[in-house]
This record gives structure tokens, C-alpha cells and sequence, in this order.
């Protein structure tokens, strides 16, 4: 059974960093196919890719949040982790990940998603 | 970036009802388009992927059709399990974006 759990600090102050890990079973990062991504969306609000992650290390990210984003991965524990710095009221949302590629790296739709975690950003 | 616009942002409907969503592109995309259903509180669960394939374990009643531009969700038949937001995102670009959803309400 594919799965994703997020994982990080439930508040986050104003200007800090905030790390989120994305911890994944029943697939490998390894896998030619498998991309990671992460997605956040603000309360009542629509859906925001963020950036991806692709086997080969490739990346992705957003055009707007580009240069406050980093993404990386460690293969040998089955994690994904994002970091986004200078954290702001507005960031607030619930940050999902999840899995895209499972019928080629062209295909980058995401069939499985994590639950989501909730991010507060406040002092 | 490729813009996403989804339209109704909102639309009341009835059991049994033929509904339609409509999510239009700002440049062309081909058929790399996806379809998402979320329920509230839930995440995302992906229901059409390059514009009309059906992912496995999705009800028949849901269907996805368009090309380049224009896409559009269909339900055949609206179900009290369908009242839900909906969610277009196009995939041409290494820069993915989303609509801005459809909700769905019960009329």
C-alpha cells in the first residue's frame, strides 16, 4: 500500500524557516518514475503546487515562491523534505505531499497524496 | 506560468442531476490535464488524469472530456458522496498549476 505522511512544526514564528518531511512507503525514491512534490492550501482556499523532486534529483518550484523554497531527498529512508524561509502570516495553509509519475515522468498528476499538515504562522 | 480558470466557483445542484465544470487554460496544454476531488477536512483524491481516463476504483458517473484550452468535468448523475469541491490542474509545464475549484452544494 502507497503512502505519505507529512511531518514538522504545527506554528511557526514570523521570519523563521519552516522544514516539513514527507515520509513515503510502498514505492522508492529510487524508482525511475517516481516523483514527490509538495502542494499547500491556504483555509478555504484553492490549491498551490509547490515544487517536485524526480529520482534523478531534478527539481522543480514554483515560480512565485521559487527563490524561498528548497527541496531535497534521502532515498536510503524514504524521505522528502521541503524548506521555506521567511515564513509569513499568509503562508499559513495545510502543506500536503505527494506522488506523481506512476505512469511515466511526463504524467505529472498526483495520484496519491499525504493527509496534509497544518502550518500556523504566528507570533 | 500557465493560469487555470475554473468556472462556476460555485454551483447548487440536486441529487440525480447532470452536473458540468468547466476549467479553461490561458495557453495550450494538449490533454495533460487532471481532475481532483476534496472533500472537506481530506486531501485531494485524483479523479481523471490526461482529460478523460478514468483512475481505477472512480465511479463511471464521472467523466472528463476537452483538449488544448478547454476541459470539462462531467457527473452524469450527482450523488450525495459528489457534494464536494472540485479541482482542475494542468501538468504541460514543468510549473504545475491549479484552478481555483468548484464547489458543489447541495440545492
Amino acid at each position: 500500500q502507497v503512502t505519505l505522511k507529512e511531518s514538522g512544526p504545527v506554528v511557526v514564528r514570523p521570519t523563521e524557516t519552516l522544514t516539513l518531511t514527507c515520509t513515503v512507503s510502498g514505492f522508492s525514491l529510487s524508482n525511475a518514475r517516481m516523483i514527490v512534490g509538495w502542494i499547500r492550501q491556504p483555509p478555504g482556499k484553492a490549491l498551490e503546487w509547490l515544487a517536485h523532486i524526480l529520482s534523478t534529483d531534478e527539481k522543480s518550484y514554483s515560480t512565485s515562491l521559487g527563490t524561498r523554497l528548497s527541496i531535497s531527498k534521502d532515498t536510503s529512508k524514504g524521505q522528502v523534505v521541503l524548506s521555506m524561509t521567511n515564513m509569513a502570516p499568509l503562508d499559513t495553509a495545510t502543506y500536503y505531499c505527494g506522488r506523481m509519475g506512476v505512469r511515466g515522468t511526463t504524467h505529472r498528476y498526483f495520484d496519491v497524496w499525504g493527509r496534509g499538515t497544518l502550518v500556523t504562522v504566528s507570533s | 506560468d500557465i493560469q487555470m480558470t475554473q468556472s462556476p466557483s460555485t454551483l447548487s445542484a440536486s441529487v440525480g442531476d447532470r452536473v458540468t465544470i468547466t476549467c479553461r487554460a490561458s495557453q495550450a496544454i494538449g490533454s495533460y490535464l487532471a481532475w481532483y476531488q476534496q472533500k472537506p477536512g481530506k486531501a485531494p483524491e485524483l479523479l481523471i488524469y490526461r482529460a478523460s481516463s478514468l483512475e481505477g476504483g472512480v465511479p463511471s458517473r464521472f467523466s472528463g472530456s476537452g483538449s488544448e484550452t478547454e476541459f470539462t468535468l462531467t457527473i452524469s448523475s450527482l450523488q450525495p458522496d459528489d457534494f464536494a469541491t472540485y479541482f482542475c490542474q494542468q501538468y504541460k509545464s514543468h510549473v504545475l498549476t491549479f484552478g481555483g475549484g468548484t464547489k458543489v452544494e447541495i440545492k
